[in-house]
């Protein structure tokens, strides 16, 4: 059974960068696309972005200006940067794992989430 | 950018279905699939690509998919299908492909 781990601050001060990263455990992170989402307190879901194995990258154009994504097949990893953030970035952030073909891209394995507060 | 539209909430009462839609332009043309998000959980998949359900979701989760709506429907309501639910689809009409969400719909069991 695939399972995601997020880690990383849950506290970062406005202007500065947050940084996260998922840890896959029971599979292999090779061959598969992987995202992050967020989803504000009381409010939906945002997607941010996907990442294949490969380094490949796409992200949402809202948030693209400030958001990077790297990948460590060597650790099952890959993390998430996001640069000059505000309160507007308070969210509990996820990782997952992405199914995808021609027909379609959806989202099998989540992560528990963690909550990153930006304040100072 | 492609828009998915839900309803903010739908109730039902125990044992009757509830009905979920997700309207977006042409949206009978995606795949599309849903997720249910009990407070404090990460979201779970429960139908993907229109109607398929993943190992271990009940057959009383069912999709369709046509024209302008998606629906996903939950039959012999229980209470423990209280939730949030959010459509997906994947949009690559435009030169920056991306995960579409609806806004999700609280379904409240009465």
């Amino acid at each position: 059974q695939v399972q995601l781990q997020e880690s990383g601050p849950g506290l970062v001060k406005p202007s500065e960068t947050l940084s996260l990263t998922c840890t896959v455990s029971g599979g292999s992170i090779s061959s598969y696309y992987w995202s992050w989402i967020r989803q504000p307190a009381g409010k939906g879901l945002e997607w941010i972005g996907r990442i294949y194995t490969s380094g490949s990258t796409n992200y949402n154009p809202s948030l693209k200006s400030r958001v990077t994504m790297s990948v460590d097949t060597s650790k099952n990893q890959f993390s998430l940067k996001l640069s000059s953030v505000t309160a507007a970035d308070t969210a509990v952030y996820y990782c997952a794992r992405a199914e995808y073909d021609s027909s379609g891209y959806y989202l099998d394995y989540w992560g528990q989430g963690t909550l990153v507060t930006v304040s100072s | 950018s492609y828009v998915l539209t839900q309803p903010p909430s739908v109730s039902v009462a125990p044992g009757k279905t509830a009905r979920i839609t997700c309207g977006g332009n042409n949206i009978g043309s995606k795949s599309v699939h849903w997720y249910q998000q009990k407070p404090g959980q990460a979201p779970v998949l429960v139908i993907y690509y229109d109607s398929d359900r993943p190992s271990g979701i009940p057959e009383r989760f069912s999709g369709s998919n046509s024209g302008n709506t998606a629906t996903l429907t939950i039959s012999r309501v229980e209470a423990g299908d209280e939730a949030d639910y959010y459509c997906q689809v994947w949009d690559s009409s435009s030169d920056h492909p991306r995960v579409v969400f609806g806004g999700g719909t609280k379904l409240t069991v009465l």
